[in-house]
């Protein structure tokens, strides 16, 4: 079956330095979805991307789905405290409509 | 406008017992998935309603579980008899029509320890 796998697990790093979590897909995607969720709390969408190659920013976070539509990733320039989570990639296989989350990257960002 | 809203937040049973989840959808949405989370690890999906019916309910891991969604509103999903490897967090999501490009909007979760 699909499976969808992130990289890497868990990432700590210091306010201020960059961090990128990666998504890879078992099969092509027709589109995919990133989450956040905060510890205790539950996902919370961020970005839709659809389009193969597409690239899609949101102030420091950029998300870019890959050529062949089976990874993306999510890339955030200087990171603060509040970034702090698991951060999810979710994908969708085409003629399905369930989304298969990835295995999530858990950040701490050391202040 | 109200989000998705699960009950209970919490939930501790013990092993053979029975336990109902709830979750209230946005208003609006056809699009009912059930997903839960063990142990920290990945959001596993269990199934999808659209509206009334069972659009895929592959994920569902054994016939101890039991969803259902009569009038196409809320969602129950019953666990009968509960074992100890169901402990862990049963999310709700909503979306909207039979669209698959469209965000689905996830309710608190309701934490389940099975002891």
């Amino acid at each position: 079956g699909q499976q969808v796998m992130q990289i890497p697990q868990y990432q700590h790093v210091q306010e201020g330095e960059d961090f990128t979590t990666y998504c890879n897909s078992s099969t092509t995607l027709s589109n995919i979805q990133w989450y956040k969720q905060r510890p205790g709390g539950h996902p919370v969408f961020l970005i839709q991307l659809v389009k193969s190659g597409e690239v899609k920013k949101q102030k420091r976070l950029t998300f870019q789905f890959g050529e062949a539509k089976k990874n993306s990733s999510l890339h955030i320039t200087a990171t603060q405290t509040t970034d702090v989570g698991t951060y999810f990639c979710a994908g969708r296989a085409s003629g399905t409509y369930k989304y298969i989350f990835g295995t999530g990257t858990r950040l701490k960002v050391l202040a | 406008e109200a989000g998705v809203t699960q009950f209970p937040s919490h939930s501790v049973i013990e092993k053979g017992q029975t336990v109902t989840l709830r979750c209230d959808p946005i208003s609006g949405h056809d699009n009912l998935y059930w997903y839960r989370r063990v142990m920290g690890k990945e959001i596993k999906f269990l199934l999808h309603f659209v509206k009334e019916s069972k659009q895929d309910e592959s994920g569902m891991p054994n016939n101890r579980f039991l969803a259902e969604r009569t009038g196409g509103t809320y969602s129950t999903l019953k666990v009968q008899p509960a074992e100890l490897e169901d402990s862990g967090v049963y999310f709700c999501a909503s979306s909207q029509a039979m669209a698959g490009n469209t965000e689905a909007f996830f309710g608190q979760g309701t934490r389940l320890t099975v002891v």
